[in-house]
């Protein structure tokens, strides 16, 4: 089955700068990749996704890449703002039509 | 808010004891697929119902089942609890299994 992989695990950046988290996937037929952004106690929001044939899209400050290549795509958040604190997952649906996570990635805007 | 409810949203169970755990999709949504999260861990693919028949289960024991209803709404069972089932449990709807898939708020499950 699809194995999902983040980096880094915990990610601090300062107000306004950029974020980037990594993740990297193992199956190849996988064709959907949507990333999650999950506040304490809530559920989890779909925040952006990407199809096998787009290499990026982009939704105001938050943008998502996918090298196919390399099985790993990336999400971008500009302009950092305290509210975007909080536990993102990325996930990919792989040859067998599951939703696979990665373990997620906290990150912390410092005001 | 996604549409997607979940109920109930807190349970206490003791340990060899049967739960059962409700989910309705958004309106027009005809997939369901449940998670386990662990803490602190991302969720967890339990299984997903595709026009009431199961199409997809991950890797857990047999005492987890499920269905899903004519109306889309689901629902998962689980048998002969363990301390490691204490977990939130999730289910999203989505329309197919290739598109955006929604979250209901969760069901935070304790075995004592």
């Amino acid at each position: 089955g699809e194995n999902v992989e983040q980096h880094p695990s915990t990610l601090s950046v300062q107000e306004g700068d950029s974020a980037v988290i990594k993740c990297t996937y193992s199956d190849s037929a996988s064709n959907y990749f949507p990333w999650y952004k999950q506040e304490l106690g809530k559920r989890p929001q779909l925040i952006i996704d990407i199809r096998s044939n787009v290499g990026e899209k982009k939704d105001q400050r938050i943008a998502v890449t996918l090298n196919k290549t390399a099985k790993h795509f990336s999400l971008h958040i500009t302009e950092t703002q305290p509210e975007d604190s909080a536990v993102y997952f990325c996930a990919a649906v792989g040859g067998n039509n599951r939703l696979a996570f990665g373990k997620g990635n906290q990150v912390v805007v410092i005001p | 808010e996604t549409g997607v409810t979940q109920s109930p949203t807190h349970l206490i169970k003791t340990r060899g004891q049967q739960v059962t755990l409700r989910c309705s999709s958004q309106s027009g949504h005809n997939t369901v697929s449940w998670y386990q999260q662990a803490l602190g861990q991302g969720p967890q693919f339990i299984f997903q119902y595709y026009r009431e028949e199961e199409n997809g289960r991950g890797n857990f024991p047999p005492r987890f089942s499920g269905l899903q209803f004519p109306n889309y709404s689901s629902e998962l069972n689980v048998n002969a609890l363990e301390l490691d089932d204490s977990a939130l449990y999730l289910c999203a709807s989505s329309w197919g299994v290739l598109t955006e898939a929604f979250f209901g708020q969760g069901t935070r499950l304790t075995v004592v």
